[in-house]
């Protein structure tokens, strides 16, 4: 079956990077694009990005430009999300999810588990 | 504060049917397809409703979506006590060029 399969919890200090990778498996990686979502604690949904996994080609959402860095290995069929300059409310479950993009239809059909990210000094 | 605008919290008995609407512009919904996930606690989100008003595969015919302008609103009919959930539209912003969430909408079953 169809199934992401992501990283565990991370730790980190203000100021540091975190990376976090998401393994998919039960259909061919390169056929749908990765979205990363994240969720603070008791808040909503946030898009952090896209990355197609045919051609490398990212987009970013406009408020973590510079920061964030999504990358595929499709070798192993696994995608990667770096954050880097990591602050406070940068803490939250971090999402990645199988997404399919054509005409105006952008949606998320299958989501990993969810790596939780907590940034504490 | 969420781009697209949801109620923050429904209700409704068993068998009953609910609406949750969904309010955004004309550089998302209004120019895009929206989507529903459902979120159950402490769970990742699941897709309910995609295109606006296709279902996936073993999603019930019960839960329905409508998009009417700049609007969208989820309807789920027959209530069940496992309907209890958080439930997010979504839809692609060109403006933003990324995707917009609603804020959520919290179900409860009484």
């Amino acid at each position: 079956q169809v199934q992401l399969v992501q990283s565990g919890v991370e730790v980190k200090k203000p100021g540091a990077s975190v990376k976090v990778s998401c393994k998919a498996s039960g259909y061919t990686f390169t056929t749908y694009g990765i979205s990363w979502v994240r969720q603070a604690p008791g808040q909503g949904l946030e898009w952090m990005g896209w990355i197609s996994t045919q051609t490398g080609n990212t987009n970013y959402a406009q408020k973590l430009q510079g920061r964030v860095t999504m990358t595929t290995d499709t070798s192993t069929s696994t995608a990667y999300m770096e954050l880097r300059s990591l602050r406070s409310d940068d803490t939250a479950v971090y999402y990645c999810a199988r997404s399919t993009s054509w005409g105006g239809s952008y949606y998320s059909d299958c989501w990993g588990q969810g790596s939780l990210v907590t940034v504490s000094s | 504060q969420s781009v697209l605008t949801q109620p923050p919290s429904a209700s409704g008995t068993p068998g009953q049917r609910v609406t949750i609407s969904c309010s955004g512009s004309s550089s998302n919904i209004g120019s895009n397809t929206v989507n529903w996930y459902q979120q159950l606690p402490g769970t990742a989100p699941k897709l309910l409703i995609y295109s606006n008003n296709q279902r996936p595969s073993g999603v019930p015919d019960r839960l329905s979506g409508s998009k009417s302008g700049t609007s969208a609103s989820l309807a789920i009919s027959g209530l069940q006590s496992e309907d209890e959930a958080d439930y997010y539209c979504a839809a692609w912003d060109d403006s933003l060029n990324g995707e917009v969430f609603g804020g959520g909408t919290k179900l409860t079953v009484l």
